[in-house]
């Protein structure tokens, strides 16, 4: 089945410690996205990438890094200087950016003790 | 500015009509999306509408969308238990990449 998958569903650190989130899609899609959801609060744009080996900052980059060597994987470094890094974490995929709907992973929610 | 504003919370009897609000702030939207954040899970696309349409209708959902008061609504007719869940709206803007997303609402069906 097409889709979008992100592992690990839930995922421990120490602080200090950089952590990557994985995320793979097999639908053909150019776009691909990384947001962060607080309790009560809506997502906020972390990174994104229109194409292989392309990508951009979102609002909140500061902390994260991201790579794109493949169309189909868009992996999510939060590394220690993420000063707040608990959150769930959701990666999206689109066809293209800005123009169609994108579609979500079930998420990562990261909890750095 | 970019701000899209969603009330917390909304209660519902089973089988009551709910009606979750949104409101925006950019003219230049040109989509504007419902999602919907089932507990510890991604968000899932309910329905969207263009800019230049004041209503659309998916089985039991409606959209209406006042363009003059940058206001959307969600309608779900015959709530349903299965419908608890966060509801976010969002706004893709015209000559932007990103959507810009409400706080959510939890709506909770009561039995």
């Amino acid at each position: 089945d097409g889709g979008i998958t992100q592992s690990p569903k839930y995922l421990f650190r120490k602080e200090g410690q950089n952590v990557t989130l994985s995320c793979e899609q097999n639908l053909n899609h150019d776009a691909m996205y990384w947001y962060r959801q607080d309790p009560g609060q809506g997502l906020r744009l972390i990174y994104y990438s229109q194409i292989v080996n392309d990508f951009q900052k979102g609002d909140i980059a500061e902390g994260y890094s991201v790579s794109r060597e493949k169309k189909e994987s868009f992996p999510l470094t939060v590394t220690s200087a993420q000063k707040n890094p608990t959150a769930f974490y959701l990666c999206a995929s689109s066809t293209q950016t800005g123009k169609d709907e994108q579609f979500f992973g079930p998420g990562t929610r990261l909890t750095v003790l | 500015g970019e701000d899209v504003e969603q009330s917390l919370f909304l209660s519902v009897r089973e089988g009551d009509s709910s009606v979750i609000n949104c409101t925006y702030t950019d003219s230049s939207s040109t989509y504007l999306y419902w999602y919907k954040q089932e507990p510890g899970a991604g968000l899932q696309l309910l329905t969207y509408i263009f800019s230049n349409m004041d209503m659309k209708q998916d089985q039991r959902l409606t959209v209406l969308l006042n363009k003059k008061d940058k206001h959307l609504s969600l309608r779900i007719a015959d709530t349903q238990t299965g419908d608890s869940a966060i509801y976010f709206c969002a706004e893709m803007m015209d000559s932007s990449y990103k959507l810009i997303f409400g706080s959510g609402t939890r709506l909770l069906v009561r039995p």
